[in-house]
């Protein structure tokens, strides 16, 4: 079974701040995927990363996959209350998702 | 174009009673897969479906099962409901298969008593 630890699971931060959001897995992906979800909502897609090494930026998110396609971290920089939600990074192998674990991040204006 | 959409967006049920739940993917989109989310367990596979047959499974009892319309709208049923059975229940339709960009809808917020 692929196991994806996501940690933090939790942080709570004032707006302004940087924040890093890791996804841990012994299991080597063929991609990996970053979502976002708001409550009462389902996740929605921010990046797919393919490519041992990439680094993917997103206006003021930066995505990066491990060189051995195992972990993949999202940094926030200067995060904002709209950037409240469950982040959620997802495994692709084998024609089959595992998600992970997910952080729970608020901003606090 | 029409996002995932899923009905209904709440239930409420009682142990022991059965419930089915509706997902129409996106216009073209030919897989869908649910997902369970709790706050305890994450976000757990159930099933993926593409072109009216079962692609993947995942770890849940026989209680669950889903079935895709040629239509590829689909649905799933929970049988014989426990109270663990409470949860957010997703759908999400991708392309091929679920290691594309899965769109996900609203989901159903099940709750049962």
């Amino acid at each position: 079974t692929q196991l994806l630890e996501q940690s933090p699971q939790f942080l709570s931060i004032q707006e302004g701040e940087n924040l890093t959001v890791y996804c841990n897995s012994s299991s080597v992906f063929s991609s990996l995927q970053w979502y976002r979800q708001e409550p009462g909502e389902g996740p929605v897609l921010l990046v797919t990363v393919v490519t041992g090494g990439e680094v993917k930026k997103l206006k003021r998110l930066t995505f990066q996959f491990g060189d051995a396609r195992k972990d993949s971290s999202l940094h926030i920089t200067a995060a904002q209350p709209g950037d409240t939600g469950l982040y959620l990074c997802a495994g692709a192998a084998n024609q089959k998702v595992t998600f992970g674990t997910g952080t729970k991040l608020q901003v606090i204006p | 174009k029409a996002g995932v959409t899923q009905t209904p967006r709440y239930l409420i049920k009682t142990r022991g009673q059965q419930v089915t739940l509706s997902c129409s993917p996106i216009s073209g989109h030919r897989s869908v897969s649910w997902y369970q989310q709790t706050p305890g367990q994450g976000l757990q596979f159930l099933f993926e479906y593409f072109s009216e047959t079962q692609r993947n499974k995942g770890n849940f009892p026989g209680r669950f099962s889903g079935r895709q319309f040629s239509n590829s709208r689909s649905e799933m049923n929970v049988s014989t409901l426990e109270l663990g059975d409470s949860a957010l229940y997703l759908c999400a339709s991708s392309f091929r298969d679920s290691t594309d960009t899965q769109y996900f809808g609203p989901g159903t917020r099940l709750t049962v008593l």
